[in-house]
């Protein structure tokens, strides 16, 4: 199973944006890069995908580096219902390995 | 599209019983993955079933177990529980399909088992 390395936690001020980053040097090519989020006491919670490209969308923005060996997940302002823990994941088919995540606080 | 939802929310059980949990999936979606979540472990992937049939499974001993029924609809069963077993089980939807692309899971909101 493909695996993934995120720090254990991060802050960002409110209304500031945040860069969450991910390593997965293993990834093979048909690995697409995954983002999930799981507030308090819910399931986790799908944020955003891509495969080689950057991209968008309404809640965030996925960068992957050229080689692919890792990628960022940037929220473009920080608000409090943002804090949560954000899994990065690698995906072939119907598989998905959650590493620890990371716990991201925003601070008032 | 009404959510995944996951029955019951809340559970007690005692050492050496058995249990088992319900998840009904997102409407059109063929596959349903389950997952146990505990503060040391983390999220670990348990088994998926597509149409009816096991497609992936963890690793986790015999005593878990699932099924899918043709309106894919899943259960999860944990016999002889251990204390150990107190966690958060989620299910997650998915359209299932193969091919290589990438397959957007919908969790549920989980079932907190306890195990005294």
């Amino acid at each position: 199973d493909a695996k993934t390395t995120q720090p254990n936690s991060m802050e960002s001020n409110e209304e500031e944006p945040v860069h969450l980053p991910c390593n997965h040097s293993t990834i093979s090519g048909t690995d697409y890069i995954h983002w999930y989020r799981q507030l308090p006491s819910q399931g986790p919670e799908y944020v955003i995908h891509g495969l080689t490209s950057n991209v968008n969308n309404r809640m965030a923005s996925l960068a992957i580096a050229e080689d692919r060996k890792s990628s960022t997940l940037i929220l473009h302002r920080a608000t409090l219902r943002d804090a949560a823990v954000y899994y990065c994941i690698l995906n072939t088919g119907n598989q998905f390995y959650f590493g620890t995540g990371t716990s991201l606080t925003v601070i008032p | 599209k009404a959510g995944v939802t996951q029955t019951p929310r809340y559970l007690i059980k005692t050492r050496g019983q058995q249990v088992t949990l319900s998840c009904s999936p997102i409407s059109g979606h063929r596959s349903v993955s389950w997952y146990q979540q505990t503060p040391g472990q983390g999220l670990q992937f348990l088994f998926e079933y597509f149409s009816e049939t096991q497609r992936n499974k963890g690793n986790f001993p015999g005593r878990f177990s699932g099924r899918q029924f043709s309106n894919s609809r899943s259960e999860m069963n944990v016999s002889t529980l251990e204390l150990g077993d107190s966690a958060l089980y989620l299910c997650a939807s998915s359209s299932g399909l193969a091919g290589g692309l990438p397959n957007t899971q919908y969790f549920g909101p989980g079932t907190r088992l306890t195990v005294l």
